[in-house]
C-alpha cells in the first residue's frame, strides 16, 4: 500500500515554543491531506483538511491561529503548533488521500508524539 | 456521516475466526464502510470498505447486511499481532471521522 511518513516521531518542547511536524506522501500525489490529534486512551479527532495550495479547512473548536497547516505540493503538508502548552502534548497523525469522495482510501503516517514541558 | 456503534471490547482466540460487529442503521445510500484498525502508539492501518457487496482480501472479509445497517469484519484465523483497536467508520465525504471503535485482544 501507499506509505506516508511524519517527522519527527517524537518532539519535546518547551512552553511558548512552536513546533512544525512534517506529513508527506511518499510514493503518490496527495490531493488532500488530514491532521488529526488522540489523547490518551481517547480516539483520533479531526482537526483540519487540507488541500494542496489552498488553505486547511478546520474543525470547529479548532484554532487555525494556533495550528498553523501549509500543504505546499502534492506530497508535503505541515502542521505547526505555535505558542506550544503542556496542554497541546497529544499524538498528532497525518493522512493522504489520493482523490476525492468516499470511494477513496486514506492513507495514515505513523504519528507524531508531542510533549510539551 | 452516519455514526457507528461497535462493541467496546472482544477476545479471541489464537488461530480463531474474529468477527467485530458495526451498527450502522443511519447510513445512507451513497456512503462507504471501512475497516480500519490501530495498533498502540502507531498510525491506523487499513483493512478494508465497501459500499454494498460483501469485500474479501487478503487481511480480511467483509459482510454487510442486506439492508447496509450492520456489517461484520471477520479475521479469519487471528493471531496476537491482531491485537489492535478496530474501527468500524462510515463515510460520503472526503474526510474520516473515527468513533471509539473495539479493543480486540488476541489471546493465546
Amino acid at each position: 500500500g501507499a506509505v506516508v511518513s511524519q517527522h519527527p516521531s517524537r518532539v519535546i518542547c518547551k512552553s511558548g515554543t512552536s513546533v512544525k511536524i512534517e506529513c508527506r506522501s511518499l510514493d503518490f500525489q496527495a490531493t488532500t491531506m488530514f491532521w488529526y490529534r488522540q489523547f490518551p486512551k481517547q480516539s483520533l479527532m479531526l482537526m483540519a483538511t487540507s488541500n494542496e495550495g489552498s488553505k486547511a479547512t478546520y474543525e470547529q473548536g479548532v484554532e487555525k491561529d494556533k495550528f498553523l497547516i501549509n500543504h505546499a505540493s502534492l506530497t508535503l503538508s505541515t502542521l505547526t503548533v505555535t505558542s506550544a502548552h503542556p496542554e497541546d502534548s497529544s499524538f498528532y497523525i497525518c493522512s493522504a488521500s489520493t482523490g476525492g469522495g468516499p470511494s477513496y482510501e486514506q492513507y495514515f503516517g505513523p504519528g507524531t508524539r508531542l510533549t510539551v514541558t | 456521516d452516519a455514526k457507528t456503534t461497535q462493541p467496546p471490547s472482544m477476545d479471541c482466540a489464537e488461530g480463531r475466526a474474529a468477527n467485530l460487529p458495526c451498527n450502522h442503521s443511519t447510513i445512507s445510500g451513497n456512503e462507504y464502510v471501512y475497516w480500519y484498525r490501530q495498533i498502540h502508539s502507531q498510525g491506523p492501518q487499513y483493512i478494508i470498505h465497501g459500499l454494498k457487496n460483501n469485500e474479501t482480501n487478503e487481511m480480511a472479509s467483509l459482510i454487510i447486511t442486506e439492508d447496509r445497517k450492520s456489517s461484520t469484519l471477520i479475521l479469519p484465523h487471528a493471531t496476537l499481532r491482531d491485537t489492535a483497536v478496530y474501527y468500524c467508520i462510515v463515510r460520503v465525504g472526503n474526510d474520516m471521522r473515527f468513533g471509539a471503535g473495539t479493543r480486540l485482544t488476541v489471546k493465546p
